[in-house]
């Protein structure tokens, strides 16, 4: 069992439509990741957060650490939101241990 | 701060050959992590140090991988008698403590 799974793998949506990423981890952590990864891209930081909710223009991630499970949501999607979206949580020292991801195609 | 910096971008290069690649982290990082990323998969953890000790090492790294950190500041990983399975994208990442990471463009490596 991976230690950070996430669903679902592949999602497409019509523009404007209202996103919603699972991420599900067995560690203990201090905190979780959301990146972004577009095709051929590098990897940009989204959140970092370790309880409640954080929001970031149409983004918005929260987390629930007794249930150890988080959500990434994308309000009013677009297709540059069109990316692979990963969640990773810290393990041992500090190396991030990273989901599959979930490739999002948002189409117009 | 011109961002985590690595060089080259691509390398193709014939099985048996070595490799080396570069690092250069945000300049006041202390923390710095090597992950290799394969087509459809998320980043797999290799290497992480902080300033110029390696703190921890993936077990799924061979002997034949090797990185350095000298004086705390950019990092090198060398991989010796490359094999196709090395094939990947090779990502690193600084940080400070309790920061979120970030990633340089990574190193694609082809091996023939």
């Amino acid at each position: 069992k991976n230690e950070v799974e996430q669903s679902p793998q592949n999602l497409t949506a019509q523009e404007g439509e209202f996103i919603t990423i699972n991420c599900s981890y067995s560690v203990g952590i201090s905190a979780l990741h959301w990146l972004q990864q577009h095709p051929g891209g590098g990897i940009v930081s989204l959140f970092m957060l370790s309880s409640g909710k954080k929001k970031h223009g149409r983004l918005i991630a929260t987390i629930n650490i007794q249930e150890k499970h988080s959500s990434l949501h994308i309000t009013a999607s677009h297709p540059r939101d069109s990316a692979v979206y990963i969640c990773a949580v810290p393990y041992n020292t500090d190396k991030l241990i990273f989901g599959t991801g979930t490739r999002l195609q948002v189409f117009p | 701060d011109t961002g985590v910096s690595q060089d080259p971008r691509h390398k193709i290069t014939k099985r048996g050959q070595n490799v080396t690649f570069r690092c250069d982290p945000i300049s006041e990082h202390n923390r710095l992590y090597w992950y290799r990323q394969t087509l459809g998969q998320g980043p797999e953890f290799l290497t992480y140090f902080q300033n110029e000790a390696q703190l921890e090492k993936s077990r799924l790294l061979s002997d034949r991988f090797s990185a350095e950190r000298p004086k705390g500041s950019f990092s090198t990983l060398e991989i010796q008698r490359t094999e196709q399975g090395d094939s990947a994208m090779y990502l690193c990442a600084s940080s400070t403590y309790n920061s979120p990471l970030h990633f340089g463009n990574g190193t694609r490596l082809t091996v023939t």
